[in-house]
């Protein structure tokens, strides 16, 4: 079994200013992890995935993770945030074993606000 | 390329009463699985099809079902509704045999009253 604990419900931030929304995972089995994004009223999207190699993912829009496997960790930063950033954030992992549970597993969310 | 499409986009509801939503993958995904995320909350895992058959399924009570037709397109289905189904419903669909990433539609808004 697999459960996400992200760490902040909410993170106010200024404008051009750097961020992080943290995300920690516990499992059994060996993960991906994602990170997707969601505005307001609408799905999910996609926004990095772990899913072996190099630890540190990177996003095409300034977003990137890094992979920490002792810490079980996949932190999501961007080091200078826009207005468009503002949106709802989860933290997602699932099992590698293709006959296995293919479901995602996602923490409870993180709002972040980008005051002007 | 479509992507995840869903429909309808908003629903209301009466106690008691059946709903069914319905989902069309992504272009060459092949398995369909249904999350609820209710309101500040994060989606949570109703059941995953492939094959036309459910193969697995989360913590729901069995008012909720589903059905993959063999286009890979699917419905789920809530009986006896509650005030608690109230929630946006997400689709999601992917390919099992590489496994890596799932698509969301926009998801179906239901509102129990």
């Amino acid at each position: 079994a697999q459960s996400v604990t992200q760490l902040d419900s909410q993170v106010p931030v200024f404008e051009e200013a750097p961020v992080e929304l943290r995300c920690n995972y516990s499992s059994s089995v060996s993960v991906y992890l994602f990170w997707y994004v969601q505005y307001p009223n609408q799905g999910l999207q996609l926004l990095l995935k772990y899913l072996s190699g190099s630890t540190l993912v990177e996003s095409i829009n300034g977003f990137e993770a890094e992979f920490n496997k002792s810490q079980t960790s996949f932190h999501l930063r961007k080091p200078s945030v826009h207005i468009s950033d503002t949106a709802e954030y989860f933290c997602a992992v699932r099992s590698r074993v293709i006959q296995g549970a293919q479901k995602l597993v996602f923490g409870q969310g993180t709002r972040l606000t980008i005051n002007p | 390329d479509a992507g995840v499409t869903q429909s309808p986009t908003h629903l209301i509801k009466t106690r008691g009463q059946q709903v069914t939503l319905r989902c069309s993958p992504k272009s060459g995904h092949d398995t369909v699985s249904w999350y609820q995320q209710a309101l500040g909350q994060g989606p949570q895992f109703i059941f995953q099809y492939y094959e036309e058959e459910e193969r697995q399924r989360g913590n729901f009570p069995d008012r909720f079902s589903g059905h993959q037709f063999p286009n890979y397109s699917s419905e789920l289905n809530v009986n006896a509704l509650l005030l608690g189904d109230s929630a946006l419903y997400l689709c999601a669909s992917s390919l099992r045999v590489t496994n890596t990433e799932a698509f969301f539609g926009q998801g179906t808004r239901l509102t129990v009253v």
